[in-house]
């Protein structure tokens, strides 16, 4: 079946810093990719999202692209803030589906 | 646009006892999704409603889960009797469409804690 393999937290990193969480997947058909971030006492939010190879989701200064070849969609960052810090979760559907399935997330925090 | 709401955030119940998650879509969304996330582990697809037709209910844990989607608007989730390992995050989400390119819009989830 459909898994997602994300990065195990928590990652702790200084406000500027460069960001990468990596993200890996196994799915039946063509999925679409998802990263969904959870701040602090708030629910999921959509962050960005990839629904063909090669295309590049990007939202908030956030980057991830769908690669087909390495079954990957990493995120990236080039500098974060301290506004940044929450759980990051990398999730996808899989072909003709629609249930979302997520990787286990990623605990971020920035110190200023 | 009002977002997706959940009721109530939190909930503390003792074991045997019974829960009713409640779930409020955008409006105008066909689409809802519950899904679930244990300590520790990803978040599950649990059901999903096309109005209030139940689509896909293949990741209810047993038959103590009962989901409802009376008029095609809002959803409850009943747990009866709970468990412990029922304890965990309930999210419900909703989308337009049930197309996997389209975003599901989540709520901020219920806490809930079986003792």
């Amino acid at each position: 079946g459909d898994s997602v393999t994300q990065m195990e937290g928590p990652v702790t990193l200084s406000e500027e810093a460069f960001l990468t969480i990596n993200c890996t997947y196994t799915a039946t058909g063509y999925p679409s990719l998802f990263w969904y971030v959870q701040y602090p006492g708030e629910g999921l939010q959509l962050l960005l999202k990839a629904t063909k190879a090669d295309d590049k989701g990007s939202n908030k200064g956030f980057e991830a692209t769908y690669r087909k070849e390495t079954t990957s969609f990493h995120l990236e960052k080039g500098s974060v803030q301290v506004s940044d810090s929450a759980v990051y979760f990398c999730a996808l559907i899989g072909g003709s589906n629609y249930k979302l399935t997520f990787g286990k997330g990623t605990l971020l925090t920035v110190n200023p | 646009e009002a977002g997706v709401t959940q009721f109530p955030s939190h909930s503390v119940i003792e074991k045997g006892q019974t829960v009713t998650l409640r779930c409020d879509p955008i409006s105008g969304h066909d689409n809802l999704y519950w899904y679930r996330r244990v300590m520790g582990k990803e978040i599950k697809f649990l059901l999903h409603f096309v109005k209030e037709s139940k689509q896909d209910e293949s990741g209810m844990p047993n038959n103590r889960f009962l989901a409802e989607r009376t008029g095609g608007t809002y959803s409850t989730l009943k747990v009866q009797p709970a468990e412990l390992e029922d304890s965990g995050v309930y999210f419900c989400a909703s989308s337009r469409s049930g197309r996997g390119t389209d975003t599901q819009y989540f709520g901020p989830g219920t806490r809930l804690t079986v003792l």
